[in-house]
């Protein structure tokens, strides 16, 4: 059984950098699939933050790629987020969870079929 | 950037048909997919690609995509399914959610 679990800092001062990290048990980042961060600030929808394949490849929001750094350590089968210069629209929860893309030519399907319990993170000094 | 768009509320009698959209440009030409969150809890899958359903995903949840639409039905609501839904779409390389829409069972 698959399962996600988010860990980090539940307070960060604004301008700082917000890091957090999925541990993944249960099936091996490097044999597949993509994995990802969500995020769901108090009271509003799903915001996709970004994604990365177990091939290398990486797809950031574009409104957050800016800031964004998604990272993956396989020894230890787990990936991490880094969002920089953080201000309190960037108070969430924060959720990782494996996505599956399969797809030809423009005609592509992104799910997102287990996810994480999610990480409360408050931006505020 | 693409846009998918959710009506914010849907009412459905206990037993009754739920239908809840999501309207984004040419959405037919790209697959959807559909999430279910509680309160408090993470989503959950309850429809990809457009009208299959994840393993343990009761029958009454079904979808459909078509033209400009896409469609999650609900049939033989149960106050159980009382939450909030999420569209879903791929576009441009990106992910691209719904604003959700609050179903309650009433």
């Amino acid at each position: 059984q698959v399962q996600l679990q988010e860990s980090g800092p539940g307070l960060v001062k604004p301008s700082e950098t917000l890091s957090l990290t999925c541990i993944v048990s249960g099936y091996s980042i490097s044999s597949g699939y993509y994995w990802g961060w969500i995020r769901q600030p108090p009271g509003k929808g799903l915001e996709w933050i970004g994604s990365f394949s177990h091939s290398g490849n990486t797809y950031y929001s574009p409104s957050l790629r800016s800031r964004v750094t998604i990272s993956v350590d396989t020894s230890k089968n787990q990936f991490s987020l880094k969002l920089s210069s953080v201000t309190a629209a960037d108070t969430a929860v924060y959720y990782c969870a494996r996505a599956d893309l399969s797809g030809s030519l423009s005609y592509y399907a992104y799910y997102m079929d287990v996810w994480g319990k999610g990480t409360t993170v408050t931006v505020s000094s | 950037s693409y846009e998918l768009t959710q009506p914010p509320s849907v009412s459905v009698s206990p037993g009754q048909t739920a239908s809840i959209t999501c309207s984004g440009d040419k959405l037919g030409d790209k697959y959807a997919c559909w999430y279910q969150q509680k309160p408090g809890l993470s989503p959950v899958l309850v429809i990809y690609k457009d009208t299959k359903r994840p393993s343990g995903i009761p029958e009454r949840f079904s979808g459909s995509n078509s033209g400009n639409t896409a469609t999650l039905t609900i049939g033989g609501t149960q106050a159980i399914d009382e939450a909030d839904y999420y569209c879903q779409a791929w576009d441009s390389s990106t992910v691209v959610f719904g604003g959700g829409t609050k179903l309650t069972v009433l």
